[in-house]
Formats: structure tokens, C-alpha cells, sequence
């Protein structure tokens, strides 16, 4: 079964500062999808990223970009000029190219300081 | 704007009175899933319709139940609630399978908040 492991249950950054988030992953596929949601404190669930195992490129979102590194089973996000509304759960999540259902990670939750 | 709507947000109940919570989608997306959420914690995935196919999780428990009459609304029936089923419940969407133009990603409600007393 697929595994997703975020082991930082905390981070905090400082206002305009960068910070990364880890997740490592276990699968035995060579293709399937790879997301970073975001869950702010009124709960609703949004999605910051997504990435297909098959591209080798990095996705990249405005102030968000991934570090997909395919052969480590590593996809780390990157969150440059940090702002308040970023504070926030953030989950990283596999999905199998299927599509039926995603794998979460425990979460870690971001705290950014004025 | 076409979204995922979660009715109530907050829902009290009493220990084994039975529930039902509700999610409607104007997105017109043929999947539609329920996540139970407790605090602090991913996520985690009771049952979803592909289209009116129903999924199962293996463990989720019989207490579980749910309905889908129709494309635009889902309803999770909790049969007989226990202390241990309050929760955050998500309901989420996705079109699939993925058409040209189209990208692969959940849609979620904001969910209800399941107080059980």
C-alpha cells in the first residue's frame, strides 16, 4: 500500500521569508499525481500544487514550487515571500493515476510570524 | 460560482440518535466522496460513488451508511453515533475520468462539524 510520511508536524517562518515543507512517499508505480492541499483554520480544504510522476519538470504556482525528486520519493514545497494567509495545515497527497482515491500525509502545520 | 456545499456546518446530535449529514456540488462532477477528520489529523476516507457505483472502504464501520440519489447530492447517515464519531466531515468532488483541458484535483466542501453529546 502506498504510504505518504510529512515529518514535520510544525514549522513556522517569518513573514516575506521561504520555507519548505517535506513529504516523502512509498509506491511501487512509476505513474500517479502528487498534491500539496492547504486547510486554513475555517477548515475548507484547497488545493496549492499538484505534479504528474511523468513530467519531469517542476510545478511551480506563483509563490509555490515543488522539489519532485522522482528516484528519492521526495516532494517537498517551497513557499517563497511567506505571507499571514499562508498560515495554514498543509497536507501532502498521492493519487494513483486510477484516480480513485488520495493518500494523505499527517500533515504539518505552518505558522507564519509577523 | 460552482462549488461544493456542506449542510449544517455544525450538527449536535445525542449519543445513538441516528444523523444524516448532506453535500450538494453545482460542478456536476460524476465522483463524490465523505473523509471523516478528527483533530489534528488527515483526512481519512469512508466511501466514495463513482457515478452511482458505491466504495467502500475496508474499514470503515457499519455504523457508516450513505446515499446518493442523484448527481448533484450525497448524504453520510450515521446510524447510531458514538463519542468517538465526532468529527470534522468533509465532503469532496472530482470530474473523472480527466478530459483534454481538464485537471486532475479534489474539490472539498467546508465540511460539518459532528458534535456528539
Amino acid at each position: 500500500a502506498q504510504t505518504v510520511t510529512q515529518s514535520q508536524p510544525e514549522m513556522s517562518v517569518q513573514e516575506a521569508e521561504t520555507v519548505t515543507l517535506s513529504c516523502t512517499y512509498d509506491t511501487s508505480e512509476s505513474d500517479y499525481y502528487l498534491f500539496w492541499y492547504k486547510q486554513p483554520p475555517s477548515r475548507q480544504m484547497i488545493l496549492v500544487i499538484r505534479q504528474e510522476a511523468y513530467k519531469q519538470q517542476n510545478a511551480t504556482e506563483n509563490r509555490f514550487s515543488v522539489n519532485f525528486q522522482k528516484a528519492a520519493k521526495s516532494f517537498s514545497l517551497k513557499i517563497s515571500d511567506s505571507q499571514l494567509g499562508d498560515a495554514a495545515m498543509y497536507f501532502c497527497a498521492y493519487e494513483e493515476t486510477s484516480g480513485s482515491r488520495l493518500t494523505f500525509g499527517e500533515g504539518t502545520q505552518l505558522t507564519v510570524n509577523p | 460560482d460552482a462549488m461544493v456545499i456542506q449542510n449544517p456546518r455544525y450538527q449536535v446530535t445525542q449519543f445513538g440518535k441516528p444523523v444524516t449529514l448532506s453535500c450538494s456540488q453545482t460542478l456536476n462532477h460524476n465522483v463524490m466522496y465523505w473523509y471523516q477528520q478528527k483533530s489534528s489529523q488527515a483526512p481519512k476516507l469512508l466511501f466514495h460513488y463513482y457515478d452511482k457505483d458505491f466504495n467502500n472502504e475496508a474499514d470503515t464501520p457499519d455504523n457508516f451508511q450513505s446515499r446518493r440519489p442523484n448527481t448533484s447530492f450525497c448524504f453520510l447517515d450515521i446510524r447510531s453515533p458514538g463519542l468517538g464519531d465526532a468529527a470534522m466531515y468533509l465532503c469532496a468532488t472530482k470530474p473523472w475520468p480527466l478530459t483534454s483541458g481538464i485537471d486532475n484535483e479534489q474539490f472539498f466542501g467546508p465540511g460539518t462539524r459532528l458534535t456528539v453529546l
